[in-house]
């Protein structure tokens, strides 16, 4: 399954809101997750399910979506959500994961 | 709330091989599908394979093949990745994330372990 998010790179000032797309080949139901990277750290996930928010996620972050479209929305974008998003299937094997959007300051 | 703790760091020569465990805790065990995924140095998260314990079932990625071996211990609730004929290529933080099964469906990522391949 080959998951495609757009766009590659988001440029938005603080304060602003942003949305991430990822589309994925073939259905994936809900089992898609969302994860932030920033450089140097690991991976940190913030959604599975397509919509449950992960322990510690903040409610300015959502994500929606089922099947092969999906989105993650942060609502008012703070200096620490500056980063790379990547999403990820888990529906089927082997899990494959998007290429990443990076959200970088405007 | 379930709990993955990986096994610490490893520094191994080429051409040997790596062993990382996955000890899963506050879960029912035979309710895990345990997969491997890694990240090596500036690149994207890769998935290696899987092993659902309850069916003795594992898959492997095609790259992979030959090379990875995915075990699970059911009754020390420990999943096992080994990684032999290492290059300086698969130094990388190698991951294991579950996704558990019951009424609803969760998904848990262990801290990550460190392999360094040196020659």
């Amino acid at each position: 399954i080959v998951m495609t998010q757009s766009p590659a790179t988001l440029s938005v000032s603080p304060g602003e809101r942003a949305t991430l797309s990822c589309r994925a080949s073939q259905s994936v139901s809900s089992d898609l997750a969302w994860y932030q990277q920033k450089p140097g750290q690991a991976p940190r996930l913030l959604f599975y399910g397509a919509s449950t928010r992960a322990t510690g996620i903040p409610a300015r972050f959502s994500g929606s979506g089922s099947g092969t479209e999906f989105t993650l929305t942060i609502s008012s974008l703070q200096s620490g959500d500056f980063a790379v998003y990547y999403c990820q299937q888990y529906n089927k094997w082997p899990w494959t994961f998007g290429q990443g959007t990076k959200v970088e300051i405007k | 709330q379930m709990q993955l703790v990986q096994s610490g760091a490893e520094v191994k020569k080429s051409g040997s091989s790596v062993k990382v465990s996955c000890k899963a805790s506050g879960g029912t065990f035979s309710n895990c599908a345990i997969s491997w995924v890694r990240q090596a140095p500036g690149q994207g998260l890769e998935w290696m394979g899987g092993i659902m314990p309850i069916l003795s079932a594992t898959d492997y990625a095609q790259r992979f093949q030959g090379r990875v071996t995915i075990t699970a211990d059911q009754s020390a609730s420990t999943a096992y990745m080994e990684l032999s004929s290492l290059t300086s290529e698969d130094t990388a933080v190698y991951y294991c994330a579950v996704v558990y099964s019951t009424s609803s469906t969760e998904y848990y990522w262990g801290q990550g372990t460190l392999v360094t391949v040196s020659s």
